[in-house]
């Protein structure tokens, strides 16, 4: 088991174009969710998975951002039309049934949008 | 509207010390809290948590205090090493863990 893990670890994208981000959570782990962290904060909660299902969204997730499990397994987070105000740390983080008090991280994905 | 907070964004304390972390919530619903340390270019691991059930859970070197009634957690570390320089981040959840609220961090400088 390698953790979780998160791919592209940086990317830099010009404002206007489109970004996705990809999470493989631990593999029995059937919670999922997405942070994103700037500079001098905590992770804020973008949306939570379980299972395929996406139970909880954050106002925070504008409409260009939109997320998905397909299959309950690996996670994508896309964010369309991207403006230098999303540059950040994207995290992912998963956890499983009998421990879902416990989130285990991502080393995370770090968008600058120049 | 921030419900998890860390008012202190920095923390020094010499090798061998005890070092204080403290973290206010303002959210009544809040039922679990955790602590996290974040090194830099990872991802924030777990450290200690606890249930409002309990005021004190302990491991190792880290205990955890929970006043409910002041809506005040801290973490203590004792004795303090140099490696235990890091972010730490407390957090919160109401219920069934589909949220959990993270403060802005202390970052903790454990001196030689």
């Amino acid at each position: 088991d390698t953790g979780v893990s998160q791919d592209p670890r940086h990317k830099i994208t010009k404002r206007g174009q489109n970004v996705t981000f990809r999470c493989d959570p631990i593999s029995e782990h059937n919670r999922l969710y997405w942070y994103r962290q700037t500079l001098g904060q905590g992770p804020e909660f973008l949306t939570y998975f379980q299972n395929e299902a996406q139970l909880e969204k954050s106002r925070l997730l504008s409409d260009r951002f939109s997320a998905e499990r397909p299959k309950g397994s690996f996670s994508t987070l896309e964010i369309q039309r991207t403006e230098q105000g999303d540059s950040a740390m994207y995290l992912c983080a998963s956890s499983s049934r009998s421990g879902a008090n416990v989130l285990t991280f991502g080393a995370g994905s770090r968008l600058t949008v120049l | 509207d921030q419900q998890v907070k860390q008012n202190s964004p920095s923390l020094s304390v010499q090798e061998g010390r005890i070092s204080i972390l403290n973290c206010d919530y303002t959210n009544s619903m809040f039922d679990y809290f955790l602590w996290y340390k974040k090194y830099p270019a990872e991802g924030p691991t777990f450290l200690i948590s606890i249930s409002s059930i309990k005021d004190k859970n302990e491991d190792g070197r880290f205990t955890v205090f929970l006043n409910k009634s002041a809506k005040h957690l801290s973490l203590h570390i004792v004795p303090s090493q140099p490696g235990d320089s890091a972010v730490y981040f407390c957090a919160a959840s109401a219920g069934n863990f589909n949220k959990f609220y993270f403060g802005s961090g202390t970052k903790l400088n454990v001196k030689p």
